[in-house]
């Protein structure tokens, strides 16, 4: 069975300060796909990244960073300089290939970012 | 490109009453899923759509679920019955194709069952 998870229920930061969140994934399946969601208080999920298994290139993206290591299952992802706007509930998701698209959510981060 | 809609963005029923709820999807993505969120949780799978075929539902979708799109548009997803454990947000989502791309989400329906 595969499962996702998310540590770290809250953080909490200043703003400009760097921030990582942490995601630990679960799954026997060899071909998988993992994913990043950032849901603001206004309660839409926005997508931010993709990644296929087989691709362990870190990814970065402005003030966002993502770093993918197969070997500890890890999927984690970090903002830099972080700003007010920031502030937000990010989940960390995983899809197996065989599964229609069906996403496998952790419990959520929530990154509050203080002026 | 308006976005995934869903209507209503919030419902109060009471405890037996049904709801149904609507999602207009981005128009020329051909899967639409439906998801569950509860308080301090994240979302979990109900049902998915390829078209107007729907191709796997959840163990979580009991029998009071049941979830339909029409022609491969709109989807509405109803519960009957309704029971305080319900009370969730419905997230409704689409996709162009199934791993390429990610999901684009819609704002969700809240529901209070009281």
């Amino acid at each position: 069975a595969q499962k996702v998870t998310q540590a770290q229920t809250e953080i909490s930061v200043v703003e400009k300060e760097d921030v990582t969140l942490d995601c630990v994934y679960e799954t026997r399946d060899t071909t998988y796909y993992l994913f990043w969601y950032k849901q603001p208080p206004s309660g839409e999920l926005v997508f931010l990244i993709r990644r296929n298994s087989f691709d362990e290139q870190n990814e970065i993206s402005g003030r966002y960073s993502w770093n993918f290591q197969k070997s500890t299952s890890s999927f984690n992802f970090t903002i830099t300089a972080s700003q007010v706007v920031d502030s937000a509930v990010y989940f960390c998701a995983l899809g197996l290939t065989d599964s229609w698209g069906k996403l496998q959510f952790g419990a959520g981060t929530q990154v509050v970012v203080t002026p | 490109d308006t976005g995934v809609s869903q209507d209503p963005r919030h419902k109060i029923t009471k405890r037996g009453q049904n709801v149904t709820f609507r999602c207009d999807p981005i128009s020329e993505h051909n899967r639409l899923y439906w998801y569950r969120q509860t308080l301090g949780q994240g979302p979990e799978f109900l049902t998915y759509f390829q078209n107007e075929a729907q191709l796997e539902k959840s163990r979580l979708l009991s029998d009071r679920f049941s979830a339909e799109r029409p022609k491969g548009s709109f989807s509405t997803l109803e519960i009957q019955r309704t029971e305080q454990g319900d009370s969730a947000m419905y997230l409704c989502a689409s996709s162009p194709g199934v791993w390429d791309y990610g999901y684009t989400f819609g704002s969700g329906t809240r529901l209070t069952v009281v």
